[in-house]
């Protein structure tokens, strides 16, 4: 099976600016959950999409949205980039959502975003 | 809620030695621990987990993890390391019925030739 794909790798943004991340999930797996991993506070839980419906969110501003399709590829969306926001983004995909807490998530590779 | 500590930022092993990269949890109810490493410029790779039974689990690569509730640690071992074992090492925790990832500030695992 193909892995956790997230398009695109990279991405130069400015401030002000809002950028669109892509996740498809391992084929079969409906739950998908996005992650921003930066050097000052390591890996954090933004959001988990399960049936098109957000099951979970961290605590990142408004600014932070996704969706996820019938297809269980998502998108994540942040507006108004501010400069904090370079990082690496991380989508992993698991079988189940909440309450399947023994299922693994799959990591896709990143999407790593730099705000000028 | 859920956390772990990862108390070394890095871990500097000899080639052929073994290899061990620390984790402690807190979970309110019964811990579902995860072990992922990452490689430069990568996505974090699933090694292994512990949901219950026997407290040594074996996972990808030659590693293995130790569950000690008492201690409440779950801590990454390999009987000899190598030197493409180098890379960055996160410990994850998740309660039940909660889908989120807790992860430790991650290990830089460094294997000397």
């Amino acid at each position: 099976k193909a892995g956790v794909t997230q398009t695109p790798r990279y991405l130069i943004k400015t401030r002000g600016q809002q950028v669109t991340l892509s996740c498809s999930p391992i084929s079969g797996h409906r739950s998908v959950s996005w992650y921003q991993q930066t050097p000052g506070q390591g890996l954090q839980f933004l959001f988990e999409y399960f049936s098109e419906t957000q099951r979970n969110k961290g605590n990142f501003p408004g600014r932070f949205s996704g969706r996820q399709f019938s297809n269980s590829r998502s998108e994540m969306n942040v507006s108004t980039l501010e400069l904090g926001d370079s990082a690496l983004y991380l989508c992993a995909s698991s079988l189940a959502p909440s309450g399947g807490a023994s299922e693994t998530q799959y990591f896709g590779p990143g999407t790593r975003l730099l705000v000028l | 809620a859920q956390s772990v500590a990862q108390p070394e930022d890095q871990v500097n092993v000899a080639e052929g030695n073994p290899l061990t990269v620390k984790c402690t949890y807190s979970v309110s109810g019964n811990p579902y621990l995860f072990w992922y490493v990452q490689y430069p410029n990568r996505g974090l790779q699933f090694l292994l987990k512990y949901i219950t039974g026997d407290n040594l689990v074996k996972g990808s690569y030659g590693f293995e993890a130790e569950f000690n509730k008492s201690q409440t640690s779950f801590h990454l071992k390999k009987p000899s390391a190598l030197v493409s074992d180098s890379a960055l090492y996160f410990c994850a925790v998740r309660d039940y019925g909660n889908n989120r990832l807790a992860f430790g500030k991650g290990n830089q695992v460094v294997v000397i030739p």
